[in-house]
Protein backbone atom coordinates (compact mmCIF):
# COMPACT_ATOMS: atom_id res chain seq x y z
CA UNK A 1 0.00 0.00 0.00
CA UNK A 2 1.27 3.25 -0.73
CA UNK A 3 1.98 5.90 2.26
CA UNK A 4 3.56 8.75 3.14
CA UNK A 5 5.41 9.51 6.55
CA UNK A 6 6.08 13.11 8.56
CA UNK A 7 8.15 11.87 11.44
CA UNK A 8 7.87 15.04 13.15
CA UNK A 9 4.60 16.67 15.04
CA UNK A 10 6.33 19.62 15.54
CA UNK A 11 9.52 21.59 14.25
CA UNK A 12 10.31 25.02 16.24
CA UNK A 13 13.39 27.37 14.05
CA UNK A 14 14.36 30.50 15.22
CA UNK A 15 12.99 33.49 12.51
CA UNK A 16 15.37 33.89 9.72
CA UNK A 17 17.40 30.36 10.07
CA UNK A 18 16.51 27.70 7.24
CA UNK A 19 13.93 25.36 8.24
CA UNK A 20 13.04 21.66 6.63
CA UNK A 21 9.90 19.56 7.48
CA UNK A 22 10.55 16.12 6.40
CA UNK A 23 8.62 13.44 4.12
CA UNK A 24 9.09 10.07 3.38
CA UNK A 25 7.09 7.98 0.87
CA UNK A 26 6.65 4.87 0.25
CA UNK A 27 4.92 4.05 -3.26
CA UNK A 28 5.26 1.33 -6.21
CA UNK A 29 6.40 2.86 -9.42
CA UNK A 30 6.85 6.42 -10.03
CA UNK A 31 5.43 8.90 -7.56
CA UNK A 32 3.41 12.11 -7.31
CA UNK A 33 4.29 14.05 -4.52
CA UNK A 34 2.42 17.02 -3.05
CA UNK A 35 3.66 19.86 -0.34
CA UNK A 36 0.56 21.36 1.59
CA UNK A 37 0.25 24.35 4.24
CA UNK A 38 -2.70 24.76 5.99
CA UNK A 39 -3.14 28.64 8.08
CA UNK A 40 -5.28 28.54 11.38
CA UNK A 41 -9.31 27.63 10.58
CA UNK A 42 -8.76 27.60 6.28
CA UNK A 43 -8.53 25.12 3.92
CA UNK A 44 -5.04 23.27 2.10
CA UNK A 45 -3.00 25.82 0.25
CA UNK A 46 -0.93 24.46 -2.47
CA UNK A 47 2.40 24.78 -2.29
CA UNK A 48 4.73 22.61 -5.00
CA UNK A 49 4.69 18.96 -6.71
CA UNK A 50 6.99 16.53 -7.76
CA UNK A 51 5.96 14.80 -10.96
CA UNK A 52 8.96 14.21 -12.95
CA UNK A 53 12.10 16.20 -14.19
CA UNK A 54 14.58 18.40 -11.62
CA UNK A 55 14.73 16.85 -8.36
CA UNK A 56 14.62 20.32 -6.35
CA UNK A 57 11.18 21.75 -6.76
CA UNK A 58 10.46 25.44 -6.13
CA UNK A 59 7.29 26.65 -5.36
CA UNK A 60 5.48 28.84 -3.02
CA UNK A 61 6.70 31.81 -0.53
CA UNK A 62 10.18 30.90 -1.19
CA UNK A 63 9.68 27.40 -0.39
CA UNK A 64 11.37 24.42 -2.20
CA UNK A 65 11.56 20.62 -2.01
CA UNK A 66 14.26 17.97 -2.87
CA UNK A 67 12.99 14.66 -4.47
CA UNK A 68 14.90 12.07 -3.22
CA UNK A 69 14.55 8.76 -4.61
CA UNK A 70 17.56 6.86 -3.26
CA UNK A 71 16.13 8.18 0.39
CA UNK A 72 12.09 7.76 -1.15
CA UNK A 73 11.92 11.42 0.74
CA UNK A 74 10.65 14.47 -0.26
CA UNK A 75 11.45 17.43 2.25
CA UNK A 76 10.00 20.61 2.13
CA UNK A 77 12.83 23.59 2.86
CA UNK A 78 13.27 27.06 3.06
CA UNK A 79 16.63 29.14 3.59
CA UNK A 80 14.88 31.65 5.36
CA UNK A 81 12.16 31.57 8.06
CA UNK A 82 9.75 33.75 8.86
CA UNK A 83 6.87 33.84 11.97
CA UNK A 84 4.49 34.27 9.57
CA UNK A 85 5.40 30.69 8.08
CA UNK A 86 3.81 29.27 11.17
CA UNK A 87 1.13 26.74 10.07
CA UNK A 88 0.70 23.15 9.76
CA UNK A 89 1.56 21.48 7.15
CA UNK A 90 1.17 18.51 5.10
CA UNK A 91 3.17 16.37 2.56
CA UNK A 92 1.09 13.92 0.00
CA UNK A 93 1.41 11.52 -2.41
CA UNK A 94 -1.26 9.68 -5.00
CA UNK A 95 -2.30 6.10 -4.63
CA UNK A 96 -1.53 5.60 -8.38
CA UNK A 97 -1.94 1.93 -7.47
CA UNK A 98 -5.20 1.93 -6.77
CA UNK A 99 -7.95 4.51 -6.80
CA UNK A 100 -5.63 7.73 -7.70
CA UNK A 101 -6.85 8.78 -4.37
CA UNK A 102 -4.21 11.75 -2.73
CA UNK A 103 -3.21 10.18 0.68
CA UNK A 104 -2.00 12.38 3.37
CA UNK A 105 0.53 12.54 6.37
CA UNK A 106 0.05 13.41 9.53
CA UNK A 107 1.14 16.88 9.52
CA UNK A 108 3.69 18.79 10.88
CA UNK A 109 2.98 21.87 13.09
CA UNK A 110 5.87 24.60 11.98
CA UNK A 111 6.57 27.55 14.59
CA UNK A 112 8.67 29.93 13.78
CA UNK A 113 9.84 31.79 16.59
CA UNK A 114 10.82 35.40 16.62
CA UNK B 1 -12.24 31.71 -11.92
CA UNK B 2 -13.42 30.91 -8.17
CA UNK B 3 -12.34 28.56 -6.13
CA UNK B 4 -13.79 25.53 -4.45
CA UNK B 5 -17.01 26.71 -2.78
CA UNK B 6 -18.19 25.16 0.27
CA UNK B 7 -21.52 26.44 2.20
CA UNK B 8 -22.23 27.13 4.45
CA UNK B 9 -19.26 27.59 6.63
CA UNK B 10 -20.52 26.91 9.71
CA UNK B 11 -23.37 24.38 10.57
CA UNK B 12 -24.97 24.02 14.23
CA UNK B 13 -27.34 20.54 14.44
CA UNK B 14 -28.35 19.15 17.59
CA UNK B 15 -28.06 15.34 18.52
CA UNK B 16 -30.71 13.58 15.84
CA UNK B 17 -30.41 15.67 13.11
CA UNK B 18 -29.29 15.87 9.38
CA UNK B 19 -26.11 17.85 8.17
CA UNK B 20 -26.16 18.90 4.56
CA UNK B 21 -22.56 19.69 3.26
CA UNK B 22 -21.97 21.29 -0.14
CA UNK B 23 -18.93 21.83 -2.28
CA UNK B 24 -19.11 23.31 -5.69
CA UNK B 25 -15.77 22.47 -7.37
CA UNK B 26 -13.38 24.92 -9.20
CA UNK B 27 -14.63 25.28 -13.24
CA UNK B 28 -13.24 22.27 -15.05
CA UNK B 29 -12.52 19.96 -12.49
CA UNK B 30 -14.58 17.02 -12.22
CA UNK B 31 -12.84 14.84 -9.23
CA UNK B 32 -14.06 15.63 -5.85
CA UNK B 33 -12.96 14.56 -2.45
CA UNK B 34 -14.38 14.71 0.70
CA UNK B 35 -11.76 14.73 4.40
CA UNK B 36 -12.56 15.30 7.58
CA UNK B 37 -10.54 17.31 10.41
CA UNK B 38 -10.59 17.07 14.08
CA UNK B 39 -8.81 20.55 16.21
CA UNK B 40 -5.41 20.17 16.20
CA UNK B 41 -5.46 16.70 13.87
CA UNK B 42 -4.54 15.51 10.39
CA UNK B 43 -6.70 15.43 7.90
CA UNK B 44 -8.92 11.73 7.73
CA UNK B 45 -9.87 10.84 3.82
CA UNK B 46 -13.44 10.22 3.99
CA UNK B 47 -14.73 9.53 -0.21
CA UNK B 48 -13.77 10.31 -3.36
CA UNK B 49 -16.11 11.07 -5.78
CA UNK B 50 -15.81 11.58 -9.76
CA UNK B 51 -19.56 13.14 -11.83
CA UNK B 52 -22.30 10.60 -10.71
CA UNK B 53 -19.83 7.83 -9.47
CA UNK B 54 -18.27 6.86 -6.17
CA UNK B 55 -14.17 5.98 -6.74
CA UNK B 56 -13.50 5.59 -3.53
CA UNK B 57 -15.49 5.30 -0.11
CA UNK B 58 -13.09 3.70 1.93
CA UNK B 59 -12.98 6.66 4.83
CA UNK B 60 -16.88 7.14 5.03
CA UNK B 61 -18.53 5.64 7.96
CA UNK B 62 -20.83 2.80 6.41
CA UNK B 63 -23.77 4.16 8.54
CA UNK B 64 -25.35 7.99 8.81
CA UNK B 65 -22.74 8.77 6.40
CA UNK B 66 -23.33 9.48 2.38
CA UNK B 67 -21.96 11.56 -0.68
CA UNK B 68 -22.56 12.34 -3.95
CA UNK B 69 -21.91 14.42 -7.08
CA UNK B 70 -24.52 14.49 -9.49
CA UNK B 71 -24.11 15.48 -12.94
CA UNK B 72 -25.37 19.07 -12.43
CA UNK B 73 -25.31 20.78 -9.39
CA UNK B 74 -22.54 20.34 -6.47
CA UNK B 75 -21.36 17.56 -4.57
CA UNK B 76 -23.19 16.93 -1.16
CA UNK B 77 -22.00 15.04 2.08
CA UNK B 78 -24.94 13.96 4.12
CA UNK B 79 -24.86 13.31 7.82
CA UNK B 80 -27.80 11.89 9.10
CA UNK B 81 -28.74 11.07 13.09
CA UNK B 82 -25.41 13.37 14.12
CA UNK B 83 -24.12 12.65 17.10
CA UNK B 84 -21.51 14.63 19.35
CA UNK B 85 -18.78 12.96 17.61
CA UNK B 86 -19.18 14.30 14.24
CA UNK B 87 -18.19 17.59 15.11
CA UNK B 88 -15.31 18.39 12.85
CA UNK B 89 -14.54 20.24 10.87
CA UNK B 90 -15.28 18.97 7.03
CA UNK B 91 -13.19 19.80 3.50
CA UNK B 92 -13.45 19.84 0.14
CA UNK B 93 -11.24 19.39 -2.52
CA UNK B 94 -11.03 19.36 -6.25
CA UNK B 95 -8.78 18.47 -9.01
CA UNK B 96 -8.29 17.72 -12.60
CA UNK B 97 -7.74 13.95 -13.15
CA UNK B 98 -5.03 12.51 -10.59
CA UNK B 99 -3.72 10.16 -13.10
CA UNK B 100 -2.05 13.55 -14.64
CA UNK B 101 -0.03 14.43 -11.06
CA UNK B 102 -2.70 17.57 -10.65
CA UNK B 103 -2.61 19.28 -6.91
CA UNK B 104 -5.85 19.51 -4.96
CA UNK B 105 -7.97 23.06 -4.50
CA UNK B 106 -9.30 22.56 -1.10
CA UNK B 107 -12.40 24.88 -0.15
CA UNK B 108 -12.53 27.00 2.92
CA UNK B 109 -14.60 24.09 5.01
CA UNK B 110 -17.57 23.64 6.66
CA UNK B 111 -17.37 23.30 10.59
CA UNK B 112 -20.23 21.43 11.73
CA UNK B 113 -21.21 21.52 15.51
CA UNK B 114 -23.17 18.80 17.38
CA UNK B 115 -24.51 19.95 20.41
Amino acid sequence: AQSVAQPEDQVNVAEGNPLTVKCTYSVSGNPYLFWYVQYPNRGLQFLLKYITGDNLVKGSYGFEAEFNKSQTSFHLKKPSALVSDSALYFCAVIDTSGTYKYIFGTGTRLKVLA
Amino acid sequence: NAGVMQNPRHLVRRRGQEARLRCSPMKGHSHVYWYRQLPEEGLKFMVYLQKENIIDESGMPKERFSAEFPKEGPSILRIQQVVRGDSAAYFCASSLPPGQGSEQFFGPGTRLTVL
